[in-house]
């Protein structure tokens, strides 16, 4: 059974800093390209970033990233421990949210079949 | 940048047919996914590559994608299916896209 576990939220000052990590099992994590996607209060799911797998090359862990948080947040993820992070800095008021941690369907698909239940990040002095 | 368009809310009765439409630029050429989205839950994944359903999604759920709009469809509508409803899809500029949901109320 495929789970993904998010954990790291909490109140942050703007301007902090947290990171975020999602403990995952359940399937072959260095496989799979991973995300993260978050929601704001009384708002819809917004992309943030992407992660991609392993390659049959050996290659992998290229970056993807929203506008909205680019050169904030750093995505990454540990194959050895089948963990994904986000590092964000600079918060603002606008990144609180709801941020889940998402599994790729696989290369090639670009949708997300599996969820976490998501961290809460509240950024406010 | 790519954009997808939903309409904010749909109200339908138990038992109707319920259509959600998603729009954007020549959409039809991609690949559109539809998540379920219920409060305090994750989301879930109704529809994928346009109109297949994973397992233990019932058969009320179908969907199509042509030309702009891509549209989710809840057949014999319960009131379980109540929920946010948001489509998907990725552009070529490596980014995913989330429609800005539809608030389905049954």
């Amino acid at each position: 059974e495929v789970q993904l576990l998010e954990s790291g939220g909490g109140l942050v000052q703007p301007g902090g800093s947290l990171r975020l990590s999602c403990a995952a099992s359940g399937f072959p994590f260095s496989n799979f390209a991973m995300a993260w996607v978050r929601q704001a209060p009384g708002k819809g799911l917004e992309w943030v970033s992407t992660i991609s797998g392993r390659t049959l090359s050996g290659g992998g862990g290229t970056t993807y990233y929203a506008d909205s948080v680019k050169g904030r947040f750093t995505i990454s993820r540990d194959n050895s421990k089948s963990t994904l992070y986000l590092q964000i800095n600079s918060l603002r008021a606008d990144d609180t949210a709801v941020y889940f941690c998402a599994k790729d369907a696989g290369a090639g698909y670009y949708y997300f079949n599996y969820w976490g239940r998501g961290t809460l990040v509240t950024v406010s002095s | 940048s790519f954009k997808l368009t939903q309409p904010p809310s749909l109200s339908v009765s138990p038992g109707q047919t319920a259509s959600i439409t998603c729009s954007g630029d020549r959409l039809g050429d991609k690949y559109s996914s539809w998540y379920q989205l219920k409060p305090g839950q994750s989301p879930v994944l109704v529809i994928y590559e346009d109109y297949k359903r994973p397992s233990g999604i019932p058969e009320r759920f179908s969907a199509s994608n042509s030309g702009n709009t891509a549209t989710l469809t809840i057949s014999g509508t319960q009131t379980l299916d109540e929920a946010d409803y948001y489509c998907q899809s990725w552009d070529s500029s490596a980014t995913w896209v989330f429609g800005g949901g539809t608030r389905l109320t049954v």
